[in-house]
């Protein structure tokens, strides 16, 4: 059974920084693109960042390029999202999630259950 | 404001067929990026409904089906069910971007 377990969340100050991790199990982790995907409350879904199956290829949100890092490590079965100099806006439930395939271009096929992130002081 | 336009809701009664419709441009949909498709019931984690613009995964009853022509896609729900209500969401790939996408989501009301 595939499961994504996110962890890291929790409430932090504008300007600090954050690790989020997700666990993989159940599947061939190196064989797959990993992503983030974050969900504001009350809001839609907004595409994060993904990874390709070899860390050849990564993308990220226009709103968070610069200031997150996606990394994997395959050894450990593990997907990471270090999140430095926090806004407000970036408050939400962040999914880890896998794609379809080895690029990061496809769809989602299964997610984690997510862990919040609260930016406030 | 998304990149993919989805209507903010729809609604229908019971046993009826809705249709959500999921609207690109020529550097997404147009392009001959694939649409996917997501279910997320109150309270849960999204779902994957339809990949590859009209394919089910295991498990998802053929009630759903989903389509795409030109810089467009859409959703269809036959039969509707009381545990249908719930917000779907498209979601592609923009060249222009090199971002992947999604539609502002839309909730689905079964009256």
């Amino acid at each position: 059974e595939v499961q994504l377990v996110e962890s890291g969340g929790g409430l932090v100050q504008p300007g600090r920084s954050l690790r989020l991790s997700c666990a993989a199990s159940g599947f061939t982790f190196d064989d797959y693109a990993m992503h983030w995907v974050r969900q504001a409350p009350g809001k839609g879904l907004e595409w994060v960042s993904g990874i390709s199956w070899n860390s050849g290829s990564i993308g990220y949100a226009d709103s968070v390029k610069g200031r997150f890092t996606i990394s994997r490590d395959n050894a450990k079965n593990s997907l990471y999202l270090q999140m430095n100099s926090l806004r407000a806006e970036d408050t939400a439930l962040y999914y880890c999630a896998r794609g379809s395939g080895s690029g990061y271009v496809g769809s989602f096929d299964y997610w984690g259950q997510g862990t919040l992130v609260t930016v406030s002081s | 404001q998304s990149v993919l336009t989805q209507p903010p809701s729809v609604s229908g009664a019971p046993g009826q067929r809705v249709t959500i419709s999921c609207t690109g441009s020529s550097s997404n949909i147009g392009a001959g990026y694939d649409v996917h498709w997501y279910q997320q019931l109150p309270g849960t984690a999204p779902k994957l409904l339809i990949y590859g613009n009209s394919n089910r995964p295991s498990g998802v009853p053929d009630r759903f089906s989903g389509s795409k022509s030109g810089t467009s896609a859409s959703l269809a729900i036959s039969g509707l069910q009381a545990e249908d209500e719930a917000d779907y969401y498209c979601q592609s790939y923009d060249s222009s971007l090199s971002l992947v996408v999604f539609g502002g989501g839309t909730k689905l009301t079964v009256l």
